[in-house]
């Protein structure tokens, strides 16, 4: 059974870097799937970071661009999330998710976030 | 102010029919797919429908999705109370080199 599990410090300080990782088992990191991150506001809604491909391609929210890098270490199984600059607005549960690349017997193909950690809350303050 | 626009609640009695809207425009919905997910309170996201309307094996047939243009819906028939939680709808957005939206979510509660 496949499972995500993020890690990190709870606490970081403004203009600081927040780094987390999210530990893959159950399953290759280096095989067919691709892997994001997705964060919630205490209160508030979903919004994605940034996935990385299995090519190695990266895309990132627009919004968050400039601050964001996400990396896959096949070694330890695990991706990461490096966000740069933060302030109290990037306070949030952080989700780590796989992307699922989906194709059927009619030759339609898709992606999707299938499966989801369970989620870790960092906070933003001195 | 989320791109994809879902209602912020809804509700029913048990054994009835609930929908959810989420409404886009031609860059996400109108050119991809739409997923939805279920959030329980307390609880990570969790995958409900893909692919606008194909089910992931172990949700009931009870929860559907469909898509028309730019918007897209989630049907509940047979409501119950375990369904009370936080719905979100997502796609991809063509715009910006791409990237995923989300709805700001509808919670859903059973009377």
């Amino acid at each position: 059974q496949v499972q995500l599990q993020e890690s990190g410090p709870g606490l970081v300080k403004p203009s600081e870097t927040l780094s987390l990782t999210c530990a893959v088992s159950g399953y290759s990191i280096s095989s067919d799937y691709s892997w994001g991150w997705i964060r919630q506001p205490p209160g508030k809604g979903l919004e994605w970071i940034g996935s990385i491909y299995h090519s190695g391609s990266t895309y990132y929210n627009p919004s968050l661009k400039s601050r964001v890098t996400i990396s896959v270490d096949t070694s330890k199984n695990q991706f990461s999330l490096k966000l740069s600059s933060v302030t109290a607005a990037d306070t949030a549960v952080y989700y780590c998710a796989r992307l699922k690349y989906y194709y059927d017997s009619s030759g339609y193909t898709d992606w999707y976030f299938d499966l989801w950690g369970r989620g870790t809350l960092v906070t933003v303050s001195s | 102010q989320s791109v994809l626009t879902q209602p912020p609640s809804a509700s029913g009695t048990p054994g009835q029919r609930v929908t959810i809207s989420c409404s886009g425009s031609s860059s996400n919905i109108g050119s991809n797919s739409v997923n939805w997910y279920q959030q329980l309170p307390g609880t990570a996201p969790k995958l409900l429908i893909h692919s606008n309307n194909k089910r992931p094996s172990g949700v009931p047939d009870r929860f559907s999705g469909s898509k028309s243009g730019t918007s897209a819906s989630l049907a509940i028939i047979g409501l119950q109370s375990e369904d009370e939680a936080d719905y979100y709808c997502a796609a991809w957005d063509d715009s910006l080199n791409g990237h995923w939206v989300f709805g700001g979510g509808t919670k859903l509660t059973v009377l």
